[in-house]
C-alpha cells in the first residue's frame, strides 16, 4: 500500500519558535496532500489542503499567516507552525490523496508538538 | 458539514458483534472509515463509493444507504486488535476533502 511519512515524529519547542513539519509520500506521488489536527480524544479537524504547485487551501479559522503550507513538489508538503505558543501544541496529521479509482487517503504518523 | 457517528463508545468482549453508524445530512460520494489507536494515526479500513462500490478489509464489512446518507460498519466476532477509535470520513462529490465524525471508542475485552 501507499506509504506517507512525517517528520519529526515529535517536537517539544519554546513559545515563540517556528517549528517546520514534513509530510513525504514514499512510493508514490501526490499531488494533494492534507493537513489535519486533532487534540486528545477528538476528531480530525482539517487544517487545510495543500497542491502541488500553487497556494494550499484553508478552512474557515485556520489562519494562514500562522499555519503556513508549501507543497514544493509531488512527494513534499511542508506545514510550518509560526511563533507557536501553548494552544498550538496538538497531533498534527498530514495524508495523501494516491489518486487511485478509490479516492483512498492514506495518512501519515503524525507529529505531536508540545510547546512550552 | 461533520457526520455524525453513534455511538460514542461501546465496550465489547471478544467474539461478540458491533455495529457503527455514521449519517450526513448532505449527498455524499463515498463514505471512508479508518481506526485509530492511541498516540498513533489512523489506518485505512474500508470505502465505499456511491453506486455500491466497496474496498475493504475481509473481516470487515460495511453497507452504504445512499437514500439516507448513511453509513454502517460491521464488526463481527470482535478480537482484541479491534480495539481503538473509529472515524468515518465523509467526501462530498466533487472530489472534496474528507470531514471526519467524532468516532466511536471501542474497547474490546477479555
Amino acid at each position: 500500500g501507499a506509504v506517507v511519512s512525517q517528520h519529526p515524529s515529535w517536537v517539544i519547542c519554546k513559545s515563540g519558535t517556528s517549528v517546520k513539519i514534513e509530510c513525504r509520500s514514499l512510493d508514490f506521488q501526490a499531488t494533494t496532500m492534507f493537513w489535519y489536527r486533532q487534540f486528545p480524544k477528538q476528531s480530525l479537524m482539517l487544517m487545510a489542503t495543500s497542491n502541488e504547485g500553487s497556494k494550499a487551501t484553508y478552512e474557515q479559522g485556520v489562519e494562514k499567516d500562522k499555519f503556513l503550507i508549501n507543497h514544493a513538489s509531488l512527494t513534499l508538503s511542508t506545514l510550518t507552525v509560526t511563533s507557536a505558543h501553548p494552544e498550538d501544541s496538538s497531533f498534527y496529521i498530514c495524508s495523501a490523496n494516491a489518486g487511485t479509482q478509490y479516492n483512498e487517503q492514506f495518512f501519515g504518523p503524525g507529529t505531536r508538538l508540545t510547546v512550552l | 458539514q461533520q457526520p455524525v457517528q453513534s455511538p460514542q463508545a461501546v465496550i465489547l468482549r471478544e467474539g461478540e458483534d458491533a455495529v457503527i453508524n455514521c449519517s450526513s445530512s448532505k449527498a455524499l460520494y463515498s463514505v471512508h472509515w479508518y481506526r485509530q489507536k492511541h498516540g498513533e494515526a489512523p489506518v485505512f479500513l474500508m470505502i465505499l463509493l456511491k453506486g455500491g462500490e466497496q474496498k475493504g478489509h475481509e473481516k470487515i464489512s460495511a453497507s452504504f444507504n445512499e437514500k439516507k446518507q448513511q453509513s454502517s460498519l460491521y464488526l463481527t466476532a470482535s478480537q482484541l486488535s479491534y480495539s481503538g477509535t473509529y472515524f468515518c470520513g465523509t467526501e462530498l462529490p466533487g472530489n472534496t476533502p474528507l470531514v471526519f465524525g467524532k468516532g466511536t471508542r471501542l474497547s474490546v475485552i477479555a
